[in-house]
């Protein structure tokens, strides 16, 4: 079965500072991916990439970037942490014509 | 821009009795439509998935129907358990892979009664 695990499943940061948010995958799949999921709004799409060191916007990339040095490893990253940025983030990989699998999320308070 | 509505967002049924959720998607160049199952504490689950060159597929007690001219999906649950209870998001895509967007609708809460 495919593992996507992501490294924290609870973390409470302050408003102003860097967060990371860790996912790897054991599949070497090439595609991964990061969502936001909110009350009512459904999982919106933050970036993702197609392979190491490729990057592409989603629907919701403000406030966001992220990094993939390695094939099973994608990092999400808020700069200046706020508010609105309080949220579950869900991590998925997929590999072609495959679907996506989700990782069981972290939930980020900023507080 | 591309949308996913999905109906309706809380349902409660009565354990065996059968539930349905439907979908509406807007982008005609959608051709696959997976589903999604969440439970408490967890990440989406797929559950089942259809491509558009098929109109319905079966897996045990859940089916997904497709109509591609009137652009909506649905998903239905025969026989109802109390382990069905999760929300369900259903998502619209020209690509199984994700190399084309994933549009989530905004997900539906089943309860299901013992």
């Amino acid at each position: 079965d495919v593992k996507v695990t992501q490294s924290s499943r609870y973390l409470v940061k302050r408003t102003g500072e860097k967060v990371f948010l860790e996912c790897v995958q054991d599949m070497d799949h090439e595609n991964m991916f990061w969502y936001r999921q909110d009350p009512g709004l459904g999982l919106r799409l933050i970036y993702f990439s197609y392979d190491v060191k490729m990057k592409e916007k989603g629907d919701i990339p403000e406030g966001y970037s992220v990094s993939r040095e390695k094939k099973e490893r994608f990092s999400l990253i808020l700069e200046s942490a706020s508010t609105n940025q309080t949220s579950m983030y869900l991590c998925a990989s997929s590999v072609e014509n495959q679907p996506q699998h989700f990782g069981d999320g972290t939930r980020l308070s900023i507080l | 821009g591309e949308n996913v509505e999905q109906h309706p967002s809380t349902l409660s049924v009565q354990e065996g009795d059968s539930a349905v959720i439907k979908c509406t998607y807007s982008d005609s160049a959608s051709n696959y439509f997976p589903w999604y199952k969440q439970e408490l504490g967890k990440g989406p689950q797929l559950i089942i998935d259809i491509r558009s060159n098929v109109g319905e597929k079966k897996d045990q007690r859940i089916a997904v129907t497709l109509n591609k001219t009137a652009k909506h999906f649905s998903l239905h649950i025969t026989e109802t358990q109390p382990e069905d209870s999760a929300v369900y998001f259903c998502a619209a895509s020209k690509s199984a892979s994700g190399t084309y967007k994933y549009i989530f609708g905004t997900g539906t809460r089943l309860k299901v009664l013992a």
